[in-house]
Protein backbone atom coordinates (compact mmCIF):
# COMPACT_ATOMS: atom_id res chain seq x y z
CA UNK A 1 0.00 0.00 0.00
CA UNK A 2 1.08 3.84 -0.25
CA UNK A 3 3.57 4.81 2.22
CA UNK A 4 3.47 8.51 4.40
CA UNK A 5 4.10 11.02 1.40
CA UNK A 6 5.11 14.81 1.88
CA UNK A 7 4.97 17.44 -0.62
CA UNK A 8 7.18 19.67 -1.89
CA UNK A 9 9.85 17.27 -1.70
CA UNK A 10 12.26 20.57 -1.75
CA UNK A 11 11.40 24.09 -0.88
CA UNK A 12 13.74 27.12 -1.49
CA UNK A 13 12.25 30.43 0.35
CA UNK A 14 13.63 34.01 1.18
CA UNK A 15 14.24 34.87 4.63
CA UNK A 16 10.99 36.12 6.20
CA UNK A 17 8.55 34.72 3.83
CA UNK A 18 6.00 31.60 5.18
CA UNK A 19 5.86 28.09 4.30
CA UNK A 20 3.35 25.23 3.98
CA UNK A 21 4.88 21.85 4.37
CA UNK A 22 2.33 19.18 3.55
CA UNK A 23 1.99 15.27 5.11
CA UNK A 24 -0.25 12.70 3.75
CA UNK A 25 0.09 9.85 6.48
CA UNK A 26 -0.42 5.96 5.49
CA UNK A 27 -4.38 5.46 5.20
CA UNK A 28 -6.10 4.88 8.50
CA UNK A 29 -2.83 5.34 11.00
CA UNK A 30 -4.67 7.86 13.51
CA UNK A 31 -1.04 9.03 14.79
CA UNK A 32 0.95 11.92 12.73
CA UNK A 33 4.18 13.18 13.98
CA UNK A 34 6.57 15.87 12.36
CA UNK A 35 10.34 15.83 13.04
CA UNK A 36 13.37 17.92 11.80
CA UNK A 37 16.92 16.75 10.64
CA UNK A 38 19.80 18.78 10.08
CA UNK A 39 22.50 17.39 8.34
CA UNK A 40 24.73 14.86 10.18
CA UNK A 41 22.20 14.75 13.31
CA UNK A 42 19.26 12.67 14.39
CA UNK A 43 15.64 13.61 13.37
CA UNK A 44 14.37 15.38 16.34
CA UNK A 45 10.89 15.84 17.70
CA UNK A 46 8.72 18.81 16.64
CA UNK A 47 5.06 17.70 17.19
CA UNK A 48 2.42 14.84 17.60
CA UNK A 49 -0.93 14.29 16.50
CA UNK A 50 -3.48 12.25 17.95
CA UNK A 51 -6.54 11.82 15.38
CA UNK A 52 -7.19 16.06 15.29
CA UNK A 53 -5.80 17.18 18.06
CA UNK A 54 -1.79 17.81 19.05
CA UNK A 55 -1.53 15.50 21.25
CA UNK A 56 2.53 17.14 22.58
CA UNK A 57 3.82 19.94 20.37
CA UNK A 58 6.59 20.62 23.31
CA UNK A 59 9.29 20.30 19.94
CA UNK A 60 8.11 23.45 18.30
CA UNK A 61 11.22 25.83 18.62
CA UNK A 62 9.03 28.73 18.41
CA UNK A 63 6.19 30.38 17.76
CA UNK A 64 6.75 30.83 14.04
CA UNK A 65 6.20 26.98 13.82
CA UNK A 66 2.70 25.67 14.01
CA UNK A 67 1.22 22.41 12.50
CA UNK A 68 -2.54 21.77 12.00
CA UNK A 69 -4.69 18.12 11.20
CA UNK A 70 -8.24 19.41 10.91
CA UNK A 71 -9.47 16.46 9.80
CA UNK A 72 -7.68 13.85 11.40
CA UNK A 73 -5.25 12.80 8.09
CA UNK A 74 -3.62 15.25 6.21
CA UNK A 75 -1.62 17.75 8.45
CA UNK A 76 0.28 20.72 7.62
CA UNK A 77 3.06 22.23 9.25
CA UNK A 78 3.35 26.15 8.78
CA UNK A 79 6.19 28.25 9.71
CA UNK A 80 6.05 32.19 9.40
CA UNK A 81 8.66 34.73 8.72
CA UNK A 82 11.47 31.66 8.00
CA UNK A 83 14.79 31.91 9.21
CA UNK A 84 18.15 30.79 7.54
CA UNK A 85 18.12 28.47 10.79
CA UNK A 86 15.03 27.01 9.86
CA UNK A 87 17.05 25.34 7.12
CA UNK A 88 17.05 21.52 7.96
CA UNK A 89 14.53 18.64 6.15
CA UNK A 90 11.20 18.28 7.41
CA UNK A 91 10.35 14.48 8.11
CA UNK A 92 6.36 12.81 8.81
CA UNK A 93 5.48 9.69 10.52
CA UNK A 94 2.86 7.98 11.09
CA UNK A 95 1.51 4.93 13.08
CA UNK A 96 -1.19 2.80 13.93
CA UNK A 97 -1.37 1.98 17.55
CA UNK A 98 0.76 3.29 20.51
CA UNK A 99 2.87 2.06 23.51
CA UNK A 100 4.99 -0.52 22.63
CA UNK A 101 3.84 -1.29 19.45
CA UNK A 102 4.21 1.91 18.15
CA UNK A 103 6.12 1.66 14.97
CA UNK A 104 6.55 4.65 13.50
CA UNK A 105 6.76 5.17 9.27
CA UNK A 106 8.80 7.77 7.98
CA UNK A 107 7.94 10.07 4.34
CA UNK A 108 10.75 11.16 2.53
CA UNK A 109 10.61 14.28 4.19
CA UNK A 110 10.68 17.78 2.70
CA UNK A 111 14.24 19.82 2.63
CA UNK A 112 13.65 23.89 3.35
CA UNK A 113 16.16 25.23 2.03
CA UNK A 114 16.18 29.69 3.51
CA UNK A 115 18.35 31.91 2.02
CA UNK B 1 15.95 13.67 29.24
CA UNK B 2 16.82 10.91 27.67
CA UNK B 3 20.22 10.65 25.38
CA UNK B 4 20.73 8.38 22.87
CA UNK B 5 23.92 7.56 22.10
CA UNK B 6 25.44 5.15 18.65
CA UNK B 7 29.16 4.76 18.49
CA UNK B 8 30.87 4.12 15.82
CA UNK B 9 29.21 7.43 13.83
CA UNK B 10 30.84 5.51 10.78
CA UNK B 11 32.27 1.93 9.77
CA UNK B 12 33.75 0.32 6.80
CA UNK B 13 33.80 -3.07 6.33
CA UNK B 14 34.44 -5.60 3.21
CA UNK B 15 31.52 -7.13 1.61
CA UNK B 16 30.97 -10.65 3.18
CA UNK B 17 31.75 -9.78 6.58
CA UNK B 18 29.09 -9.70 9.17
CA UNK B 19 29.03 -6.63 11.80
CA UNK B 20 27.14 -5.47 14.62
CA UNK B 21 26.07 -1.71 15.11
CA UNK B 22 25.03 -0.33 18.88
CA UNK B 23 23.14 1.85 20.76
CA UNK B 24 23.21 2.99 24.20
CA UNK B 25 20.51 5.03 26.18
CA UNK B 26 19.91 6.74 29.19
CA UNK B 27 16.45 6.32 30.54
CA UNK B 28 15.33 2.59 30.28
CA UNK B 29 11.68 3.60 30.90
CA UNK B 30 11.19 2.62 26.88
CA UNK B 31 7.91 1.68 25.15
CA UNK B 32 10.39 0.05 22.86
CA UNK B 33 13.14 0.36 20.62
CA UNK B 34 13.25 1.02 16.64
CA UNK B 35 16.55 0.86 14.65
CA UNK B 36 15.81 2.49 10.80
CA UNK B 37 17.75 2.62 7.71
CA UNK B 38 18.76 6.49 6.18
CA UNK B 39 19.86 6.18 2.66
CA UNK B 40 21.61 9.47 1.80
CA UNK B 41 18.62 12.54 1.17
CA UNK B 42 16.06 10.31 1.33
CA UNK B 43 13.60 9.47 4.28
CA UNK B 44 13.87 6.95 7.12
CA UNK B 45 13.17 2.90 6.53
CA UNK B 46 11.81 0.96 9.82
CA UNK B 47 14.07 -1.81 9.92
CA UNK B 48 12.80 -3.88 13.08
CA UNK B 49 11.04 -3.09 16.43
CA UNK B 50 11.91 -4.61 19.93
CA UNK B 51 9.04 -4.06 22.27
CA UNK B 52 10.27 -3.56 26.04
CA UNK B 53 9.64 -6.67 26.91
CA UNK B 54 11.25 -8.71 24.35
CA UNK B 55 14.95 -9.27 24.18
CA UNK B 56 15.49 -10.06 20.34
CA UNK B 57 13.56 -9.49 16.86
CA UNK B 58 15.00 -10.59 13.52
CA UNK B 59 14.44 -10.47 10.04
CA UNK B 60 16.09 -11.68 7.32
CA UNK B 61 19.76 -10.96 7.68
CA UNK B 62 19.30 -8.40 10.27
CA UNK B 63 18.60 -9.19 14.12
CA UNK B 64 18.65 -7.16 16.85
CA UNK B 65 18.87 -7.08 20.51
CA UNK B 66 17.77 -4.87 23.68
CA UNK B 67 18.94 -5.12 26.95
CA UNK B 68 16.95 -2.52 28.79
CA UNK B 69 18.56 -2.92 32.12
CA UNK B 70 21.86 -1.69 31.41
CA UNK B 71 20.39 0.69 28.47
CA UNK B 72 21.68 -1.06 25.11
CA UNK B 73 20.73 -2.38 22.11
CA UNK B 74 22.87 -3.94 18.82
CA UNK B 75 21.99 -4.41 15.11
CA UNK B 76 23.71 -7.19 13.70
CA UNK B 77 24.19 -7.67 9.87
CA UNK B 78 24.55 -11.26 8.28
CA UNK B 79 26.71 -11.48 4.99
CA UNK B 80 26.73 -7.95 4.33
CA UNK B 81 26.63 -6.26 0.41
CA UNK B 82 26.97 -3.17 -0.56
CA UNK B 83 23.70 -2.36 -0.22
CA UNK B 84 23.72 -2.31 3.04
CA UNK B 85 25.34 0.55 3.02
CA UNK B 86 23.81 3.22 4.39
CA UNK B 87 23.12 5.03 7.64
CA UNK B 88 21.05 3.22 10.76
CA UNK B 89 19.38 5.04 13.31
CA UNK B 90 18.56 3.82 16.40
CA UNK B 91 15.35 5.77 18.35
CA UNK B 92 12.90 5.26 21.17
CA UNK B 93 9.97 6.43 22.81
CA UNK B 94 10.28 6.68 26.90
CA UNK B 95 7.25 5.41 28.46
CA UNK B 96 4.62 7.99 28.95
CA UNK B 97 5.13 9.48 25.35
CA UNK B 98 5.14 8.44 22.08
CA UNK B 99 8.02 10.23 20.50
CA UNK B 100 11.45 9.05 19.03
CA UNK B 101 14.17 10.13 20.67
CA UNK B 102 17.18 9.40 18.03
CA UNK B 103 20.69 8.94 17.96
CA UNK B 104 22.95 10.46 15.68
CA UNK B 105 23.00 7.13 13.50
CA UNK B 106 26.69 5.04 12.61
CA UNK B 107 27.55 5.73 8.61
CA UNK B 108 27.55 2.37 7.84
CA UNK B 109 29.77 1.56 4.17
CA UNK B 110 30.09 -2.03 2.84
CA UNK B 111 33.33 -2.50 0.46
CA UNK B 112 32.61 -4.68 -2.39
Amino acid sequence: GAGVSQTPSNKVTEKGKYVELRCDPISGHTALYWYRQSLGQGPEFLIYFQGTGAADDSGLPNDRFFAVRPEGSVSTLKIQRTERGDSAVYLCASSARQGTDNEQFFGPGTRLTVL
Amino acid sequence: KQEVTQIPAALSVPEGENLVLNCSFTDSAIYNLQWFRQDPGKGLTSLLLIQSSQREQTSGRLNASLDKSSGRSTLYIAASQPGDSATYLCAVPNFGNEKLTFGTGTRLTIIP
